[in-house]
């Protein structure tokens, strides 16, 4: 186990909708990102936050959104769902601010109705 | 496209072999590598990491090797166990910015009694 916790589990939304999904970060790491996974393929980058402060996105639209508090957890906010929004968001904590050696929760399973 | 892949979608290995996962990237650039696995259901877990100016790593049971020239990076699993039965994911970051891990899309490890 990594002490990275993510909630829910599982999520079923309809499109149109908005999301928040939350994660704890292992004791001590100071660095959260966030993924996601589509079914059959690896993981993608969506942005990390480290300080309170997003310091880097990949390729997702301004409609994902996120927050990083005081005690590091972190939430992952996405509005007007799309059926395509559905996959498995993976969030990742490190003890860097580079977002290496990452260590993963075990997701939210999103699915978009 | 992805500038991280794998050559096989599947491997197959009898229980007790070595198993060796490969994986090609294409940005010269990348300068950090991981490798991770997934179990069903779980987020990925990670195995091992090596930066470019290291060709080969060691860790427990697995070994981790960089060629630069060709842009390929392997994972050896020594004495494969049932447990090992994974799909496992190489990863690759540029530079020590924010800009997140790239995955490719993974190979399925499958452990012949």
């Amino acid at each position: 186990e990594t002490g990275v916790t993510q909630s829910p589990t599982h999520l079923i939304k309809t499109r149109g909708q908005q999301v928040t999904l939350r994660c704890s970060s292992q004791s001590g790491h100071n660095t959260v990102s966030w993924y996601q996974q589509a079914l059959g393929q690896g993981p993608q980058f969506i942005f990390q936050y480290y300080r309170e402060e997003e310091n880097g996105r990949g390729n997702f639209p301004p409609r994902f959104s996120g927050l990083q508090f005081p005690n590091y957890s972190s939430e992952l906010n996405v509005n007007a769902l799309e059926l395509d929004d559905s996959a498995l968001y993976l969030c990742a904590s490190s003890f860097t601010g580079s977002g290496e050696k990452l260590f993963f929760g075990s997701g939210t399973q999103l699915s978009v109705l | 496209g992805e500038s991280v892949g794998l050559h096989l979608p599947t491997l197959s290995v009898q229980e007790g072999d070595n198993s060796i996962i490969n994986c090609a990237y294409s940005n010269s650039a990348s300068d950090y590598f991981i490798w991770y696995k997934q179990e069903s259901g779980k987020g990925p877990q990670f195995i091992i990491d090596i930066r470019s100016n290291m060709d080969k790593r060691q860790g427990q049971r697995v070994t981790v090797l960089l060629n630069k020239t060709v842009k390929h990076l392997s994972l050896q699993i020594a004495a494969t166990q049932p447990g090992d039965s994974a799909v496992y994911f190489c990863a690759e970051k540029n530079g020590g910015g924010a800009d997140g891990l790239t995955f490719g899309k993974g190979t399925h490890l499958i452990i012949q009694p």
